[in-house]
Order: structure tokens, then sequence, then C-alpha cells
């Protein structure tokens, strides 16, 4: 069974600009999570997706945004990039929604704002 | 607000010594626990979990106990090895309002030296 993928795997940006990140989940998954991991901030959830509903989401400004599609695929944007948006961002899936289904991370995508 | 607290590292061992990583939590209801690990450049994997009181979870030689009493969910292997060095996040989910959230400890690096 294929895992999570996300695509790019690396990405380089300059400020002001917006970038897409993309993430399937394992097949048969619906909820989707995305999560910003930084050196200084550590693991930080921002947003959750299930049945292309954001169920949940973390204490980041509006420029961050994701939908789901009805594959479970999911996308998340950053508008109007900063320097501090460098990050590598993980997507996971899971089954369901309840706290017993554990998640699975994809490979992340390594953003650099320059 | 939900939260977890795991030991600061770095943790440096010795081939084949016991490692301990603490990990305590605060939730306002009945949590599952998790512990992941992420290796350089990679994403996070599941490690291991428990999702109620008494639950002792394991994998690979790891193991950890949920423990409601002192809230706690200490990662222990008896005999590490050269590629256990990774680091190791403890974590819990809850469901807030029918949504789901995953809460991350801050990490703590483990190398193994031969």
């Amino acid at each position: 069974k294929a895992g999570v993928t996300q695509t790019p795997r690396y990405l380089i940006k300059t400020r002001g600009q917006q970038v897409t990140l993309s993430c399937s989940p394992i097949s048969g998954h619906r909820s989707v999570s995305w999560y910003q991991q930084t050196p200084g901030q550590g693991l930080q959830f921002l947003f959750e997706y299930f049945s292309e509903t954001q169920r949940n989401k973390g204490n980041f400004p509006g420029r961050f945004s994701g939908r789901q599609f009805s594959n479970s695929r999911s996308e998340m944007n950053v508008s109007t990039l900063e320097l501090g948006d460098s990050a590598l961002y993980l997507c996971a899936s899971s089954f369901g929604q309840t706290p017993s289904y554990e998640q699975y991370f994809g490979p992340g995508t390594r953003l650099t704002v320059t | 607000g939900d939260s977890v607290t795991q030991m600061e590292g770095p943790v440096t061992l010795s081939e084949e010594a016991f490692l301990t990583i603490n990990c305590t939590y605060t939730a306002t209801g009945y949590p599952s626990l998790f512990w992941y690990v992420q290796y350089p450049g990679e994403g996070l994997q599941l490690l291991l979990k428990a999702t109620k009181a008494d639950d002792k979870g394991s994998n690979k030689g790891f193991e950890a106990t949920y423990r409601k009493e002192t809230t706690s969910f200490h990662l222990e292997k008896g005999s590490v090895q050269v590629s256990d060095s990774a680091v190791y996040f403890c974590a819990l989910r809850m469901s807030q309002g029918g949504s789901e959230k995953l809460v991350f400890g801050k990490g703590t690096k483990l190398t193994v030296n031969p």
C-alpha cells in the first residue's frame, strides 16, 4: 500500500509570492491534516480536513488556507509569503476521525522563503 | 489547553545502553497517546500508541505505558542501537467537537554512539 505522498519535496520562493503544496493520502483514508515544523516552534497544527470539510484549524493567519478534494487529496496554500514561513510542511492522513486512528505522515515539503 | 511536555535533549548514549525519554501530558479528557520518530531528512513515523489507561504500546523494542494517574507516557528501550539515532516526539490526540487534533511535544534528539 502506497504511503502518503507530498509534492513538491523542495521549494524555494521569494517573499510576497504564493505557494501551493499537495498531499495525496493513503488509499482509503479520508482525513488529512497539515502541520508546520520549524526548529523554533516545533510541530504546529495547521488544519484538518475530513470528507472535503475543514474540521479544525490551528492558530495561523488567514494567509494559510487549504482544501480537500472528493478523492481525499488535499492542497494547502500560503499567500504573501514571509521569511518566517520557511519550514517543513508535513501532511498526515488517517482512516477516520476518532483519536484511536493513528495518523500516517508524508515525507514533507521543505519550503524556503528568500 | 492540551499540551505535551517531554524531556529536553539532546540525549547521547552508547550502543546497548538503556533509554528513557520522559513524556507527560495535560488534557481535559482521555486522549490517545503516541510516540513518533523522525529520522534525518524524513517525515514522522508512528513508533507506538496507546488509546486508554494502562495500555502498553510496543514496537521495535520500544515500549511506553499510558499512566493516567501520573499523566505520563514515557518511552523506554532496553538496548539502543546506532540505527535508533533520531528525533522522538511524544503526542496526544483529542477529539474536539467532532474534529481531530494532534498535539506534539518539542521532540528529543537521540544520538547513539557505537
